[in-house]
């Protein structure tokens, strides 16, 4: 049983387009969280929900918007994507363990 | 705002050998968690081990040990008996305990060589 999941793996997409990437987890936790994984490996929070709330919301274009239809997702839309998104995205989620649970990880190229 | 430190972007060892990883943080918090993670090639993120700062005693997880330092704010990691499935990029992780985010290291990318 996948933990995280997360869809598509890979998105390749020409620059102006809307994209969306999917995050589901089946740990039951409250917490879920969207990393970016930038070329040079860095991983930096974008966002997280706690119960569908919005509970962090790092400098990020307001080109990238989350959406938590329930506690078990938690997705990532972008507009208007931009040769700079390019980059691989996490989806991760956590309860009172502390420990955060990633998925596998979305490569997002943009043309 | 909490900062994580690792000032050792590549590293290699020969398997079955002893390699120590280096991680420092900064953060005026005293009580926090933090934790090192790995990156194969695969990509997916693995948490390899943790440690509560209210802790004195230094966690284990196997093969996987860290000295961690709360003075010096110091959390490496030891990796014994290295074997060729610990190739991989690892990230040292800070989590205070008044928000849950994650904040990363630069990373090591490990090399273990046959």
């Amino acid at each position: 049983d996948t933990a995280v999941s997360q869809t598509p793996k890979y998105l390749v997409t020409q620059m102006g387009n809307d994209k969306s990437i999917k995050c589901e987890q089946n740990l039951g936790h409250d917490t879920m969280y969207w990393y970016k994984q930038d070329s040079k490996k860095f991983l930096k929070i974008m966002f997280s929900y706690n119960n569908k709330e919005l509970i962090i919301n790092e400098t990020v274009p307001n080109r990238f918007s989350p959406k938590s239809p329930d506690k078990a997702h938690l997705n990532l839309h972008i507009n208007s994507l931009e040769l700079g998104d390019s980059a691989v995205y996490f989806c991760a989620s956590s309860q009172d363990t502390v420990e955060q649970y990633f998925g596998p990880g979305t490569r997002l190229t943009v043309t | 705002a909490q900062t994580v430190t690792q000032s050792q972007p590549e590293m290699s060892v020969q398997e079955a050998e002893t390699v120590t990883l280096s991680c420092t943080y900064d953060t005026s918090e005293n009580n926090y968690y933090l934790f090192w993670y790995k990156q194969p090639p695969s990509r997916q993120m693995i948490l390899v081990i943790r440690q509560e700062a209210y802790k004195q005693q230094n966690a284990t997880e196997n093969r996987f040990s860290v000295n961690f330092q709360k003075a010096a704010k110091s959390f490496s990691l030891k990796i014994s008996d290295s074997q060729l499935g610990d190739t991989a990029m690892y990230f040292c992780a800070f989590r205070g305990t008044s928000g849950s985010r994650l904040t990363f290291g630069e990373g090591t990318q490990l090399t273990v060589n046959p």
